[in-house]
């Protein structure tokens, strides 16, 4: 009875490739997003969608491309990966106009 | 932008210890929310505050809206193991509820 699931847990690549995070969740929340948690825990928005449609895009390099195929999943998409890629992905949910977030339990991605 | 700025940063305490931090906005907020994350998952949910003044308890946490509504504060009595973690002041931004400000952390040991 996961609510907000992300797969996979842990994904070590090399620089230069090409990777997805997917997620997915079943609380019916119409909006999702995902945030990026350096290595000083620093919690930052990068995306948010709200039934399919992106209504924030930080400033993001567009090597990331979210995509929504329905409200319940959003997957990331990293091409070209970097060292500074490095980091904890989280993928979250909401109802618009709730703040409460509910958070999937992260993906470290580590780029060698 | 908008800054959350959490005190301390770390503290190391003994169980059974009372335990206060707080979050400081360079703007003020309409929301404030407290989370934790234990090690290796994402962020919960712990405390939400909607009013200034407001003054909210969930067991052995207790949580208050500042008057200001530049500030809140934590507070945990009797401190226990599973306390361990790093607590997370959170805010509404300018934009909407969507655009979560996450505070800069402060993370909980507990001395045996």
């Amino acid at each position: 009875d996961t609510a907000v699931s992300q797969t996979p847990k842990y994904l070590v690549t090399q620089m230069g490739n090409d990777k997805s995070i997917k997620c997915e969740q079943n609380l019916g929340h119409d909006t999702m997003y995902w945030y990026k948690q350096d290595s000083k825990k620093f919690l930052k928005i990068m995306f948010s969608y709200n039934n399919k449609e992106l209504i924030i895009n930080e400033t993001v390099p567009n090597r990331f491309s979210p995509k929504s195929p329905d409200k319940a999943h959003l997957n990331l998409h990293i091409n070209s990966l970097e060292l500074g890629d490095s980091a904890v992905y989280f993928c979250a949910s909401s109802q618009m106009g709730s703040s409460p977030l509910h958070f999937g339990n992260g993906t470290r991605l580590t780029v060698t | 932008g908008q800054q959350l700025n959490q005190s301390p940063q770390s503290m190391f305490i003994q169980e059974g210890e009372d335990v206060s931090m707080n979050c400081t906005s360079s703007s003020i907020f309409n929301t404030w929310l407290w989370y934790k994350q234990d090690p290796g998952e994402g962020p919960v949910l712990l405390i939400a505050l909607y009013k200034a003044g407001e003054l909210t308890s969930n067991g052995r946490l207790t949580a208050q809206f500042g008057i200001t509504r530049k500030d809140s504060f934590l507070n945990i009595s009797a401190s226990i193991p599973s306390d361990v973690g790093i607590y997370f002041c959170a805010g509404p931004s300018n934009f909407g509820n969507e655009k979560l400000t996450f505070g800069t952390g402060t993370r909980l040991t507990i001395i045996p």
